[in-house]
C-alpha cells in the first residue's frame, strides 16, 4: 500500500519569506509519479505539479521549485517570496504504475500567509 | 478552470435520502474519478471509470455506487445518507497516457458539498 506523509499541518509566515511544504511518500513500486496539490479557500483542488519517479532533476517554476530526494522518499515544495495569494491547503499526492491512476493524497498543509 | 464541471455544487438532504452528484469531464479525457474530502478522513479515493468501464474501487461504501455514461459524463449516487456522509465530494478527469507516463495528472472540479441533516 502506498503512504503520504505531510508532517506539517499548518505554517505561517508573512509575505516574502520563503517556505518549504514538506512531503515524505512510501511505496514498493520502482514507477510512481508524485503530485503537488494547492486547495484555496475557495475549495478546488488546483493541479500544481507531476514528477515521475524515472525523471532525476528537479523543476523551478516562476516562484514555485521543487525538489525530489528518491534516497530519502520526499518531494519537497518550496514557495520563494511568498505572496498573499499563495495562502491556501497544499496536497502532495502519488499514484503507481500498476495501480490504475488513482491518488494517495498526504493530509495537507496549510499555509497562511500574512502580509 | 479545470474543465470539469460539477453540479450541483451544494447539497442539503436530509439523512435517509438518496442523491445524485454529477460530473462532465474535460474534454477528450476518458478517465474520470471520484474522491470524498471530509475532516476526519482527509481526501480518499473512491472510484474509478475508464470510457464506460469500472477501472479501480477505493474506500467506496456499499451504499454509493456510481456509472460512466456513454458521453463520458459520470455520476455518483449516494443512498441511505447518513450525517457521516456530509463532505465534498470532487470528481476529476484524465487523459491516457502510454507506457511509462501512462499515470497523468488528475483535473478536478470545483467539487459539491454535501450536507446531511
Amino acid at each position: 500500500a502506498q503512504k503520504v506523509t505531510q508532517a506539517q499541518t499548518e505554517i505561517s509566515v508573512v509575505e516574502k519569506e520563503d517556505v518549504t511544504l514538506d512531503c515524505v511518500y512510501e511505496t514498493r513500486d520502482t514507477t510512481y509519479y508524485l503530485f503537488w496539490y494547492k486547495q484555496p479557500p475557495s475549495g478546488e483542488l488546483v493541479f500544481l505539479i507531476r514528477r515521475n519517479s524515472f525523471d532525476e532533476q528537479n523543476e523551478i517554476s516562476g516562484r514555485y521549485s521543487w525538489n525530489f530526494q528518491k534516497s530519502t522518499s520526499s518531494f519537497n515544495f518550496t514557495i520563494t517570496a511568498s505572496q498573499v495569494v499563495d495562502s491556501a491547503v497544499y496536497f502532495c499526492a502519488l499514484s503507481v504504475y500498476n495501480a490504475g491512476n488513482m491518488l494517495t493524497f498526504g493530509g495537507g498543509t496549510r499555509l497562511m500567509v500574512k502580509p | 478552470d479545470s474543465g470539469v464541471t460539477q453540479t450541483p455544487k451544494h447539497l442539503i438532504t436530509a439523512t435517509g435520502q438518496r442523491v445524485t452528484l454529477r460530473c462532465s469531464p474535460r474534454s477528450g479525457d476518458l478517465s474520470v474519478y471520484w474522491y470524498q474530502q471530509s475532516l476526519d478522513q482527509g481526501l480518499q479515493f473512491l472510484i474509478q471509470y475508464y470510457n464506460g468501464e469500472e477501472r479501480a474501487k477505493g474506500n467506496i461504501l456499499e451504499r454509493f455506487s456510481a456509472q460512466q455514461f456513454p458521453d463520458l459524463h459520470s455520476e455518483l449516487n449516494l443512498s441511505s445518507l447518513e450525517l457521516g456522509d456530509s463532505a465534498l465530494y470532487f470528481c476529476a478527469s484524465s487523459s491516457q497516457g502510454e507506457g511509462r507516463m501512462r499515470n497523468t495528472e488528475a483535473f478536478f472540479g470545483q467539487g459539491t458539498r454535501l450536507t446531511v441533516v
